[in-house]
């Protein structure tokens, strides 16, 4: 069975704050996604990657950023939190392929509040 | 550009009817389409996903959906609802124009109400 782990369930953070979103998968997969999830909006993407070091904006990367150093980890990072960035924060990830039907294996989440 | 149009937010059935969740796309090519169900406080999980070998798609659970290039819809079912199938489902296209794989695209969601 695919494995993506998120390294907290729940965060509360101060607005300002550098906050560090790490994301595991255990299945050597080539490419990694982050999406922030909002009630009546889906999911948004914000920041992907198909290899190590490597990273394309989504959607939304504005206040993001992200880091893969290594193969199976990719980190979301937000350089100063700020209220609008509360949100539910999911990780994917999948194998790199030239066509449209790979599937993103999920993460459970991660439940981000700034105060 | 791909998009997904879910046209419920809500829906609510009784345990045992069945149930109906709609969706529209747009894309300019011919899309692969999913279907992710999210429990509460849990990942998304893959229902089900099209990619054009035959147009009805068997999923878990019980949940089918047919693509319907002509509508341009992909609408979700089951025969018969059970308390368990609450949860948020999305309608997702497939991003196309990425050369490394899958990039998705979700519909808002729709809650499933399962009424005892």
């Amino acid at each position: 069975d695919v494995k993506v782990t998120q390294s907290s369930r729940y965060l509360v953070k101060r607005t300002g704050e550098k906050v560090f979103l790490e994301c595991v998968q255990d299945m050597d997969h080539e490419n990694m996604f982050w999406y922030r999830q909002d009630p009546g909006l889906g999911l948004r993407l914000i920041y992907f990657s198909y290899d190590v070091k490597m990273k394309e904006k989504g959607d939304i990367p504005e206040g993001y950023s992200v880091s893969r150093e290594k193969k199976e980890r990719f980190s979301l990072i937000l350089e100063s939190a700020s209220t609008n960035q509360t949100s539910m924060y999911l990780c994917a990830s999948s194998f790199s392929t030239s066509g449209t039907q790979e599937t993103q294996y999920f993460g459970p989440g991660t439940r981000l509040l700034v105060l | 550009a791909q998009s997904v149009t879910q046209l419920d937010s809500h829906v609510s059935v009784s345990e045992g009817t069945p149930v109906l969740l709609r969706c529209n796309y747009s894309s300019s090519y011919s899309p692969s389409l999913f279907w992710y169900v999210q429990h509460p406080n849990k990942g998304l999980q893959l229902l089900l996903k099209y990619t054009s070998a035959a147009t009805l798609v068997k999923g878990i659970n019980g949940f089918e959906a047919e693509f319907k290039k002509s509508e341009t819809s992909f609408h979700l079912t089951k025969p018969s609802a059970h308390m368990s199938d609450a949860a948020e489902y999305f309608c997702v296209v497939s991003d196309g124009t990425w050369e490394y794989g899958n990039k998705l695209v979700f519909g808002a969601g729709t809650i499933l109400r399962v009424k005892s």
